[in-house]
Protein backbone atom coordinates (compact mmCIF):
# COMPACT_ATOMS: atom_id res chain seq x y z
CA UNK A 1 0.00 0.00 0.00
CA UNK A 2 1.71 2.82 -1.06
CA UNK A 3 -0.68 5.75 0.61
CA UNK A 4 -0.21 8.05 3.52
CA UNK A 5 0.25 6.01 6.71
CA UNK A 6 0.13 7.02 10.59
CA UNK A 7 1.53 5.54 13.49
CA UNK A 8 0.46 4.43 16.23
CA UNK A 9 -3.55 4.83 15.22
CA UNK A 10 -4.76 5.16 18.74
CA UNK A 11 -2.82 6.13 22.04
CA UNK A 12 -4.28 6.73 25.16
CA UNK A 13 -2.50 8.92 27.86
CA UNK A 14 -2.59 10.75 31.29
CA UNK A 15 -2.56 14.79 31.26
CA UNK A 16 0.67 16.22 31.77
CA UNK A 17 2.40 13.22 29.52
CA UNK A 18 3.56 14.11 26.19
CA UNK A 19 2.87 12.00 23.01
CA UNK A 20 4.51 11.79 19.70
CA UNK A 21 2.86 10.75 16.53
CA UNK A 22 4.50 9.42 13.33
CA UNK A 23 3.48 10.30 9.52
CA UNK A 24 4.72 8.53 6.33
CA UNK A 25 3.71 10.75 3.31
CA UNK A 26 2.95 9.24 -0.28
CA UNK A 27 6.55 9.02 -1.57
CA UNK A 28 6.83 11.27 -3.99
CA UNK A 29 4.35 13.99 -2.48
CA UNK A 30 7.02 17.10 -1.22
CA UNK A 31 3.83 18.62 0.79
CA UNK A 32 2.98 17.59 3.78
CA UNK A 33 0.04 18.81 6.64
CA UNK A 34 -1.22 18.21 9.50
CA UNK A 35 -4.97 18.38 10.69
CA UNK A 36 -6.87 17.67 14.52
CA UNK A 37 -10.58 16.64 13.80
CA UNK A 38 -13.07 16.37 16.64
CA UNK A 39 -16.21 14.31 16.95
CA UNK A 40 -19.02 16.54 14.90
CA UNK A 41 -16.46 19.08 13.27
CA UNK A 42 -14.39 19.04 10.22
CA UNK A 43 -10.54 19.11 10.52
CA UNK A 44 -8.44 22.07 11.63
CA UNK A 45 -5.48 22.98 9.48
CA UNK A 46 -2.48 23.08 12.00
CA UNK A 47 0.75 23.25 10.13
CA UNK A 48 2.32 22.92 6.49
CA UNK A 49 5.84 21.44 5.25
CA UNK A 50 7.02 21.68 2.05
CA UNK A 51 9.99 19.07 1.73
CA UNK A 52 11.91 19.87 5.13
CA UNK A 53 10.70 23.30 5.82
CA UNK A 54 7.34 24.28 7.82
CA UNK A 55 6.11 27.25 5.93
CA UNK A 56 2.72 27.52 7.62
CA UNK A 57 1.53 27.49 11.58
CA UNK A 58 -2.20 27.54 12.43
CA UNK A 59 -3.09 29.90 15.38
CA UNK A 60 -4.41 26.40 16.55
CA UNK A 61 -0.55 25.38 17.30
CA UNK A 62 -0.09 26.13 20.62
CA UNK A 63 3.50 26.27 22.14
CA UNK A 64 2.47 22.56 23.28
CA UNK A 65 2.68 21.18 19.99
CA UNK A 66 5.76 20.39 17.76
CA UNK A 67 6.53 19.42 14.69
CA UNK A 68 9.07 18.03 12.36
CA UNK A 69 9.72 16.71 9.17
CA UNK A 70 13.67 16.37 9.68
CA UNK A 71 14.40 14.95 6.09
CA UNK A 72 11.92 15.80 3.77
CA UNK A 73 10.13 12.68 4.06
CA UNK A 74 8.23 11.63 7.60
CA UNK A 75 6.75 13.97 10.19
CA UNK A 76 6.53 13.61 13.58
CA UNK A 77 3.68 15.67 15.78
CA UNK A 78 4.73 16.05 19.06
CA UNK A 79 2.29 17.39 22.24
CA UNK A 80 4.11 17.70 25.30
CA UNK A 81 2.07 18.14 28.77
CA UNK A 82 -0.96 16.53 27.35
CA UNK A 83 -4.59 18.45 28.26
CA UNK A 84 -7.78 16.95 28.13
CA UNK A 85 -8.80 18.82 25.60
CA UNK A 86 -6.33 17.76 23.08
CA UNK A 87 -8.28 15.06 22.74
CA UNK A 88 -8.70 14.44 18.95
CA UNK A 89 -8.28 12.32 15.63
CA UNK A 90 -4.88 13.76 14.38
CA UNK A 91 -4.46 13.97 10.57
CA UNK A 92 -2.23 14.15 8.29
CA UNK A 93 -2.41 14.41 4.58
CA UNK A 94 0.32 15.11 1.44
CA UNK A 95 -0.21 16.35 -1.75
CA UNK A 96 2.13 16.86 -5.50
CA UNK A 97 3.98 20.31 -5.56
CA UNK A 98 1.76 21.80 -7.96
CA UNK A 99 -1.92 20.02 -6.66
CA UNK A 100 -4.31 21.37 -4.86
CA UNK A 101 -5.52 17.54 -4.08
CA UNK A 102 -4.64 16.20 -0.30
CA UNK A 103 -4.33 12.33 0.53
CA UNK A 104 -4.88 11.89 3.76
CA UNK A 105 -4.02 9.18 6.24
CA UNK A 106 -6.34 7.07 8.32
CA UNK A 107 -5.34 9.33 11.35
CA UNK A 108 -4.31 8.85 14.93
CA UNK A 109 -7.22 8.94 18.06
CA UNK A 110 -5.46 10.37 20.54
CA UNK A 111 -7.28 10.46 24.47
CA UNK A 112 -6.36 12.09 27.01
CA UNK A 113 -7.35 10.98 30.53
CA UNK B 1 -13.44 35.53 9.44
CA UNK B 2 -14.08 32.88 6.50
CA UNK B 3 -16.89 30.18 7.22
CA UNK B 4 -17.95 27.48 5.59
CA UNK B 5 -22.13 25.93 6.22
CA UNK B 6 -22.81 22.57 5.96
CA UNK B 7 -25.99 21.13 7.20
CA UNK B 8 -25.11 19.43 9.83
CA UNK B 9 -28.00 17.60 10.57
CA UNK B 10 -28.50 13.70 8.77
CA UNK B 11 -29.81 13.91 5.48
CA UNK B 12 -32.08 10.93 4.26
CA UNK B 13 -32.28 9.82 1.20
CA UNK B 14 -34.03 6.64 -0.32
CA UNK B 15 -31.86 4.52 -2.31
CA UNK B 16 -32.00 5.44 -6.28
CA UNK B 17 -32.61 9.53 -5.86
CA UNK B 18 -30.56 12.36 -5.93
CA UNK B 19 -28.85 13.39 -3.31
CA UNK B 20 -27.87 17.53 -2.88
CA UNK B 21 -25.69 18.64 0.21
CA UNK B 22 -25.24 22.07 0.46
CA UNK B 23 -22.30 23.73 1.30
CA UNK B 24 -22.27 28.08 1.90
CA UNK B 25 -19.42 29.97 2.75
CA UNK B 26 -18.83 34.03 3.48
CA UNK B 27 -16.12 36.13 4.38
CA UNK B 28 -14.28 34.60 1.59
CA UNK B 29 -13.46 34.40 -2.35
CA UNK B 30 -11.74 30.71 -2.46
CA UNK B 31 -9.52 29.97 -5.90
CA UNK B 32 -10.78 26.53 -5.49
CA UNK B 33 -13.19 24.26 -3.60
CA UNK B 34 -13.23 20.48 -2.72
CA UNK B 35 -15.41 17.71 -1.56
CA UNK B 36 -14.81 15.21 0.36
CA UNK B 37 -15.81 11.57 1.76
CA UNK B 38 -15.04 10.28 4.82
CA UNK B 39 -16.64 7.29 6.32
CA UNK B 40 -16.51 6.58 10.60
CA UNK B 41 -12.74 6.13 11.87
CA UNK B 42 -10.98 7.35 8.74
CA UNK B 43 -9.23 9.78 7.08
CA UNK B 44 -11.44 12.12 4.34
CA UNK B 45 -10.79 10.71 0.49
CA UNK B 46 -10.69 13.43 -2.14
CA UNK B 47 -13.71 13.64 -4.65
CA UNK B 48 -13.78 16.17 -6.62
CA UNK B 49 -12.15 19.72 -7.26
CA UNK B 50 -13.98 22.69 -8.98
CA UNK B 51 -11.83 26.22 -9.62
CA UNK B 52 -14.01 29.37 -9.14
CA UNK B 53 -14.09 29.88 -12.93
CA UNK B 54 -15.52 26.76 -13.41
CA UNK B 55 -19.83 26.02 -13.35
CA UNK B 56 -19.94 22.56 -12.87
CA UNK B 57 -17.48 19.55 -12.87
CA UNK B 58 -18.91 16.14 -13.10
CA UNK B 59 -17.12 12.62 -12.44
CA UNK B 60 -19.29 9.22 -12.95
CA UNK B 61 -22.01 9.39 -10.59
CA UNK B 62 -21.04 12.69 -8.95
CA UNK B 63 -21.49 16.77 -9.82
CA UNK B 64 -20.29 19.58 -8.25
CA UNK B 65 -21.43 23.08 -8.59
CA UNK B 66 -20.03 26.18 -7.94
CA UNK B 67 -21.79 29.72 -7.76
CA UNK B 68 -19.18 31.99 -6.90
CA UNK B 69 -22.20 34.76 -6.91
CA UNK B 70 -24.59 32.85 -4.12
CA UNK B 71 -21.04 31.81 -2.79
CA UNK B 72 -22.69 28.35 -2.45
CA UNK B 73 -21.35 24.71 -4.02
CA UNK B 74 -24.03 21.86 -4.76
CA UNK B 75 -23.08 18.25 -4.60
CA UNK B 76 -24.80 15.74 -6.24
CA UNK B 77 -24.79 12.00 -5.94
CA UNK B 78 -27.37 10.20 -8.93
CA UNK B 79 -28.81 7.04 -8.52
CA UNK B 80 -27.84 7.01 -4.97
CA UNK B 81 -26.34 3.40 -2.92
CA UNK B 82 -26.42 2.66 0.19
CA UNK B 83 -21.95 2.47 -0.37
CA UNK B 84 -22.80 6.16 -0.96
CA UNK B 85 -23.69 6.76 3.03
CA UNK B 86 -21.08 8.79 4.78
CA UNK B 87 -20.04 12.33 6.00
CA UNK B 88 -19.25 14.40 3.23
CA UNK B 89 -17.06 17.71 4.03
CA UNK B 90 -16.80 20.89 1.62
CA UNK B 91 -13.37 22.50 1.66
CA UNK B 92 -11.57 25.29 0.68
CA UNK B 93 -8.52 26.79 -0.08
CA UNK B 94 -7.01 28.53 3.14
CA UNK B 95 -6.22 31.91 1.25
CA UNK B 96 -3.81 33.94 2.11
CA UNK B 97 -0.70 31.91 0.40
CA UNK B 98 -1.70 29.60 3.45
CA UNK B 99 -1.73 25.84 2.02
CA UNK B 100 -4.12 24.30 4.63
CA UNK B 101 -7.89 23.79 3.48
CA UNK B 102 -10.49 25.10 5.52
CA UNK B 103 -13.36 22.21 6.02
CA UNK B 104 -16.79 22.72 6.90
CA UNK B 105 -18.01 20.43 9.54
CA UNK B 106 -19.64 17.99 6.78
CA UNK B 107 -23.15 16.53 5.99
CA UNK B 108 -23.91 13.05 7.23
CA UNK B 109 -25.47 11.43 4.32
CA UNK B 110 -28.04 8.07 4.69
CA UNK B 111 -28.93 6.14 1.77
CA UNK B 112 -31.74 4.05 2.85
CA UNK B 113 -32.31 0.70 1.06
Amino acid sequence: DTGVSQNPRHKITKRGQNVTFRCDPISEHNRLYWYRQTLGQGPEFLTYFQNEAQLEKSRLLSDRFSAERPKGSFSTLEIQRTEQGDSAMYLCASSFPVSETQYFGPGTRLLVL
Amino acid sequence: SQKIEQNSEALNIQEGKTATLTCNYTNYSPAYLQWYRQDPGRGPVFLLLIRENEKEKRKERLKVTFDTTLKQSLFHITASQPADSATYLCALDGGGGADGLTFGKGTHLIIQP
